[in-house]
């Protein structure tokens, strides 16, 4: 069983608010991934890292930013909140090779 | 860059057989996955290919080709509840990220 959370895994906030969407994993995997999801659609790549202190964006362009402080722990935060940010953000984690684990996901409501 | 493709719909019957296709074009290979996702749910793995050949899992397997950068996922015996989206996903070189493609959205009709 897949040891990654997600919380908030609902939110409603107004917009401009500045909002951080927590990921943490107990796998020691070194790599974590952040993807936005709108219903029925793909999954889009919007940050990822390798490691400790090891950040890069994805192919979506994103208005949020990323830390990678601890290894277990890879928060998402938006400074301020618009309704287009309104979408499902998916996190997940890999060794180097093998699959990587999903979180629940936060679907995020900016109204 | 990657590329993936694979079909958007697909149906078929309980009890049939279904062949899901994937292409994908990247630069360097670590790695094929195939993921099953309900809608409004996270993704779940299913199978992981990394080296030529079928990888089989009860009712699903896999198939990869490296030189023709090709893969299929299998799903014999259908029941209702494998009415899903499937991701096929490719890992590439080193210091490249996870890539999914677009989903294959399965419905299967009793």
């Amino acid at each position: 069983e897949a040891d990654i959370y997600q919380t908030p895994r609902y939110l409603v906030i107004g917009t401009g608010k500045k909002i951080t969407l927590e990921c943490s994993q107990t796998m020691g995997h070194d790599k974590m991934y952040w993807y936005q999801q709108d219903p029925g659609m793909e999954l889009h790549l919007i940050h990822y890292s390798y490691g400790v202190n090891s950040t890069e964006k994805g192919d979506l362009s994103s208005e949020s930013t990323v830390s990678r402080i601890r290894t277990e722990h890879f928060p998402l935060t938006l400074e301020s909140a618009r309704p287009s940010h309104t979408s499902q953000y998916l996190c997940a984690s890999r060794w180097q090779i093998g699959e990587a684990f999903f979180g629940q996901g936060t679907r995020l409501t900016v109204v | 860059g990657q590329n993936i493709d694979q079909p958007t719909e697909m149906t078929a019957t309980e009890g049939a057989i279904v062949q899901i296709n994937c292409t994908y074009q990247t630069s360097g290979f670590n790695g094929l996955f195939w993921y099953q996702q309900h809608a409004g749910e996270a993704p779940t793995f299913l199978s992981y290919n990394v080296l030529d050949g079928l990888e089989e899992k009860g009712r699903f397997s896999s198939f990869l080709s490296r030189s023709k950068g090709y893969s299929y996922l299998l799903l014999k015996e259908l029941q209702m509840k494998d009415s899903a989206s499937y991701l096929c996903a490719v890992a590439g070189q080193a210091g490249t990220a996870l890539i999914f493609g677009k989903g294959t959205t399965l419905s299967v009709s009793s």
